[in-house]
């Protein structure tokens, strides 16, 4: 059966460490994997995008890294903040077929 | 803001009741979703309009009746509900063109949500 997988459903780290978050999907071929951060009662809001082509992806402390081999994207934030802290989705498409969602990690970064 | 309102924000309904959620987006995009998000689950996708045609329904029970009158808003119509529906409903929107890849290739903007509670 069909498969998204976050590594923990709550992941605690000190300020000024990376984090890191992985997202293993079964069964998907996604062209593209995108990462989302969501705030307690609030809608996800967009923070990456990773092609099936593309290795790796970096937007300011993010990096994104995107293996179809091994059927995992890893979400790296550098230099974590407690702003950082949040619930933090995968989601993938499925050629098309359809848009699915990861449960998500919620990430507290503790000062 | 992300440019996607939605109304009303909280919704306390019986089972017995009809109501609306409504979403609206600002964006000049040509695709809206519908999202269910209850506790402790994922994000369920409930249904996809792209150009106001209906693209996707992932067996939504019947209950649950989408509209999509133009590319900029969305309606939910709920009518006899269970309590087992109470959610998070969330609206988005992205630009969509299955010649540039489909759904993924876009990020989505996500309207704030309307807190539905059933009793």
């Amino acid at each position: 059966s069909q498969k998204i997988e976050q590594n923990s459903e709550a992941l605690n780290i000190q300020e000024g460490k990376t984090a890191t978050l992985t997202c293993n999907y079964t069964n998907y071929s996604p062209a593209y994997l995108q990462w989302y951060r969501q705030d307690p009662g609030r809608g996800p809001v967009f923070l990456l995008l990773i092609r099936e082509n593309e290795k790796e992806k970096r937007k300011e402390r993010l990096k994104v890294t995107f293996d179809t081999t091994l059927k995992q994207s890893l979400f790296h934030i550098t230099a974590s903040q407690p702003a950082d802290s949040a619930t933090y989705l995968c989601a993938l498409d499925n050629y098309g077929q359809n848009f699915v969602f990861g449960p998500g990690t919620r990430l507290s970064v503790l000062p | 803001e992300t440019g996607v309102t939605q109304t009303p924000r909280h919704l306390v309904m019986g089972m017995t009741n009809k109501k609306s959620l409504k979403c609206e987006q600002h964006l000049g995009h040509n695709a809206m979703y519908w999202y269910k998000q209850s506790a402790k689950k994922p994000l369920e996708l409930m249904f996809v309009y792209s150009l106001e045609e209906r693209v996707e329904n992932n067996s939504v029970p019947s209950r649950f009746s989408p509209e999509c009158p133009n590319s900029s808003h969305l309606f939910l119509h709920l009518h006899t509900l269970q309590p087992e529906d109470s959610a998070l409903y969330l609206c988005a929107s992205s630009l969509y063109s299955r010649a540039s890849g489909g759904y993924g290739n876009n990020e989505q903007f996500f309207g704030p949500g309307t807190r539905l509670t059933v009793l």
